[in-house]
């Protein structure tokens, strides 16, 4: 039930965009997105809920097709402090807990 | 502004030890988790509990047990530690409806079994 990221691992060059696919094998309520930097804690960026909406947290954006049973996050005009892993966390239907993915690594340099 | 505040942050057992985890968060918040974080598995979660004097199993909880103390405070038991519980453990709360309301993160506590 733990939902599928792709890539693992990307690298960047500062400036470059970059797309983190999320993929669930159940229909989903809803999809968080976290990041985590080494050592640390995850922090929130987003929730997207049903509806395939689209949401933005500065240059870094979601949508959530849920006929598709997917999430993509996108990060646009990549900074250094965009390096960190991502995870998405699903929510399904007549579930009470959420389920991570296991993460996608991104690096962005200089 | 603590937000959330686990402790201890690292610790070594040996194996068939028991040891508390205890994670305290000052958001006034009523639902409050335990996840595991293993290299390549992201977060599992454990035990969590809607709001005080109630929890519930997550994906993972064998070999653990929580007491929801207060609204404040949640801790989680490792009765007889093995090598397989050796990993990251994070203490999360969230305002209640989890499934649509964002979680706040302690840093952690790095548990080494031995």
């Amino acid at each position: 039930q733990q939902p599928v990221q792709s890539p693992q691992a990307v690298i960047l060059r500062e400036g470059e965009d970059a797309v983190i696919n999320c993929s669930s094998s159940k229909a989903l309520y809803s999809v968080h997105w976290y990041r985590q930097k080494h050592g640390e804690a995850p922090v929130f960026l987003m929730i997207l809920l049903k509806g395939g909406e689209q949401k933005g947290h500065e240059k870094i954006s979601a949508s959530f097709n849920e006929k598709k049973q997917q999430s993509s996050l996108y990060l646009t005009a990549s900074q250094l402090s965009y390096s960190g892993t991502y995870f998405c966390g699903t929510v399904y239907y007549n579930n009470n807990d959420m389920r991570f993915g296991a993460g996608t690594r991104l690096t962005v340099k200089p | 502004n603590a937000g959330v505040t686990q402790t201890p942050k690292f610790q070594v057992l040996k194996t068939g030890q028991s040891m508390t985890l205890q994670c305290a968060q000052d958001m006034n918040h009523n639902s409050m988790y335990w996840y595991r974080q293993d290299p390549g598995m992201g977060l599992r979660l454990i035990y969590y509990s809607a709001s005080e004097g109630t929890t519930d199993k997550g994906e993972v909880p064998n070999g653990y047990n929580v007491s929801r103390l207060n609204k404040r405070e949640f801790s989680l038991r490792l009765e007889s530690a093995a090598p397989s519980q050796t990993s990251v453990y994070f203490c999360a709360s969230s305002v209640p409806g989890h499934t649509n309301q964002p979680q706040h993160f302690g840093d952690g506590t790095r548990l080494s079994i031995l």
